[in-house]
């Protein structure tokens, strides 16, 4: 049971060009999160999905786009990066908590990512 | 105004200390409440969920006041392992987390 593993754990892009983040989990979440953190500041949510084929926009979605085309991934894309996008970003899932409220998020080591 | 609002610190104890970190947070609407842990250039990782009758977990003790929506960590007998970054976060409906920028804590010999 490796939990959330995210692809690559580190990378190195030049203004412009695109990259995708791969998000994978064996934990049969419904629901799975991008976030992005930045030095002296909380995570922040990117893009999030509820279930396959679904996803809607988090805090700070401009600059991204995402899928979910099965269950176990989400996909982050960067399709013109910006020295602003320099960011670790974090991927996590959860169930789908009972009464409307989210259970325990489970988070991704990482991915480091400077945009030059 | 943040969403979540946390002490950065950073708290400097010796071991044994006992230690209180405060979170306070803008939507009274809010549903869910947890503290995470986060080591140095690590992902965030549940520490305990937040209830509203008060929860202890050991060491730790968390306690939410939803009418001053508050909400505090409480770290008895520090350890050197408890050095990291404790994250307050609070979620809305079922599919929306926000993050304090998160406290510092340095236990030291």
């Amino acid at each position: 049971n490796a939990g959330v593993t995210q692809t690559p754990k580190f990378r190195v892009l030049k203004t412009g060009q695109s990259m995708t983040l791969l998000c994978a989990q064996d934990m049969n979440h419904e629901y799975m999160y991008w976030y992005r953190q930045d030095p002296g500041m909380g995570l922040r949510l990117i893009h999030y999905s509820v279930g396959e084929g679904t996803t809607a926009k988090g805090e700070v979605p401009d600059g991204y786009n995402v899928s979910r085309l099965k269950k176990q991934n989400f996909l982050l894309g960067l399709e013109s990066a910006a020295p602003s996008q320099t960011s670790v970003y974090f991927c996590a899932s959860s169930y789908s908590g009972t009464s409307g409220s989210a259970d325990t998020q489970y988070f991704g080591p990482g991915t480091r990512l400077t945009v030059l | 105004r943040k969403e979540v609002e946390q002490d950065p610190g950073p708290f400097n104890v010796p071991e044994g200390a006992t230690v209180a970190f405060n979170c306070t947070y803008s939507n009274s609407a809010s549903q869910s409440f947890f503290w995470y842990r986060q080591d140095c250039r690590k992902e965030p990782k549940l520490l305990m969920s937040v209830y509203s009758s008060g929860n202890e977990d050991g060491r730790f003790t968390a306690q939410l006041n939803r009418a001053s929506q508050y909400i505090s960590l409480l770290i008895r007998d520090s350890k050197l392992s408890d050095s990291a970054t404790y994250l307050c976060v609070v979620g809305h409906n079922f599919n929306k987390f926000y993050f304090g920028s998160g406290t510092k804590l340095n236990v030291k010999p």
